[in-house]
């Protein structure tokens, strides 16, 4: 069952701006992660945010976490054609299950 | 180089055809699965792996196997592959069990059976 839902689905941008993307979920999770997956390649891992965070920094990533709405967002500053990929969100839950379930994705394109 | 690496990267293969994929990791990772990345359904785990001979299923294990015999190593196996099975698979690891941990990837491996 999926727990994470990306929104939108497809994001398309010029070279330069912002990118925000969006991931809601639907029970109580203990931390997020959010993953970029280029073409035919593997998922990689970007940034984890715990349950007892609100924002998280790296680079040129911005996350935040709401979990009083579940959900999430993505924030890339600045993008570069290098950025077009698909980007996940994954949610653990808070079963005991040890893993991780992930969303659909959302498509990000960035134009030169 | 740290990395995960799967065999083989592609693979056309008939119905009923026993095949395994193999995905072997150089990072002393306790913590490993295999996902199913179909369109529209994104990424659906399908076995993980704890640590050597401790295997469990995820959400969608029907018509898949596994083992964990060594640390490093964590085979799919498909006893008789169906045409249901034609997807994207990859494997990833991480250093401990534990979802607060970043998965590691592979580059997947694309199946297609016929």
């Amino acid at each position: 069952s999926q727990q994470g839902e990306e929104d939108p689905q497809a994001l398309s941008i010029q070279e330069g701006e912002n990118a925000t993307m969006n991931c809601s979920y639907k029970t109580s999770i203990n931390n997020l992660q959010w993953y970029r997956q280029n073409s035919g390649r593997g998922l990689v891992h970007l940034i984890l945010i715990r349950s007892n965070e609100r924002e998280k920094h790296s680079g040129r990533l911005r996350v935040t976490l709401d979990t009083s709405k579940k959900s999430s967002s993505l924030l890339i500053t600045a993008s570069r054609a290098a950025d077009t990929a698909s980007y996940f969100c994954a949610t653990d839950a808070r079963t005991g299950f040890q893993k991780l379930v992930f969303g659909t994705g959302t498509r990000l394109l960035v134009s030169p | 180089e740290a990395q995960v690496t799967q065999n083989p990267r592609y693979l056309i293969t008939v119905t009923g055809k026993k095949l395994t994929v193999t995905c072997s990791q150089n990072m002393n990772h306790e913590y490993m699965s295999w996902y199913r990345q179909d369109p529209g359904l994104g990424l659906r785990q399908i076995y993980y792996s704890m640590n050597v001979e401790v295997t469990d299923k995820g959400d969608v294990p029907e018509g898949y196997k596994v083992s964990r015999k060594e640390k490093r190593n964590f085979p799919l196996i498909l006893e008789s592959p169906s045409p249901n099975q034609t997807s994207l698979y990859f494997c990833a690891s991480s250093l401990r069990t534990g979802v607060d941990q970043p998965q590691h990837f592979g580059d997947g491996t694309r199946l297609s059976i016929l």
